[in-house]
């Protein structure tokens, strides 16, 4: 069974550049989680979608957004970028939307330079 | 509001028994997770504890008290390879598969 992927693995962008990052959940799964992490801040959670729709949203800015599709895969786009976005974003997977094992991707790591 | 407390680091010796702390304090709690992350890696599941006690898996355990908003992981027999970011996290209810994360133990295993 494959793990959940996500593309690219580093990216480097300009400030005020937008960003797409992808993330595709391990099959089945129906609940893709995104978190932003540094080393200040640790992992912090960012929004949720289950089967397409918006579950949950963090303390971030509107810059931050999100989506899903019918086959679960989600994207998330960071516009205006900024040198403080500069983090690892990990996606995470699980099957039911609470109480179950939440599987991590290798994370998308963004420099903003 | 929601705080999760753990030690930011320790520091143990090949072969010992280590035990990291994690205390919260949050509304609606559903259940604690604990992920070990390797500098650079993803972090991979290694337990989680809904209701009070003790669960054990090989060299790992962790404990729960609900009352008390405390959990520890418990690492015997300690290796190299145990160093790692240890992260503690609490799932609230009806929040769905929110994640809230401590800021992590660095555990460093010395020969």
């Amino acid at each position: 069974k494959a793990g959940v992927t996500q593309t690219p693995r580093y990216l480097i962008k300009t400030r005020g550049q937008q960003v797409t990052l992808s993330c595709s959940p391990i099959s089945g799964h129906r609940s893709v989680s995104w978190y932003q992490q540094t080393p200040g801040q640790g992992l912090q959670f960012l929004f949720e979608y289950f089967s397409e729709t918006q579950r949950n949203k963090g303390n971030f800015p509107g810059r931050f957004s999100g989506r899903q599709f019918s086959n679960s895969r989600s994207e998330m786009n960071v516009s205006t970028l900024e040198l403080g976005d500069s983090a690892l974003y990990l996606c995470a997977s699980s099957l039911e939307a609470e109480g179950t094992e939440a599987f991590f991707g290798q994370g998308t790591r963004l420099t903003v330079v | 509001g929601q705080n999760i407390d753990q030690p930011t680091e320790m520091t143990a010796t090949e072969g010992a028994i280590v035990q990291i702390n994690c205390t919260y304090q949050t509304s609606g709690f559903n259940g604690l997770f604990w992920y070990q992350q390797h500098a650079g890696e993803a972090p991979t599941f290694l337990s989680y504890n809904v209701l009070d006690g003790l669960e054990e898996k090989g060299r790992f355990s962790s404990f729960l008290s609900r009352s008390k908003g405390y959990s520890y992981l418990l690492l015997k027999e300690l290796q190299m390879k145990d160093s790692a970011s240890y992260l503690c996290a609490v799932n609230v209810y009806n929040q769905g598969g929110k994640l809230i994360f401590g800021q992590g133990t660095e555990l460093s295993v010395k020969p």
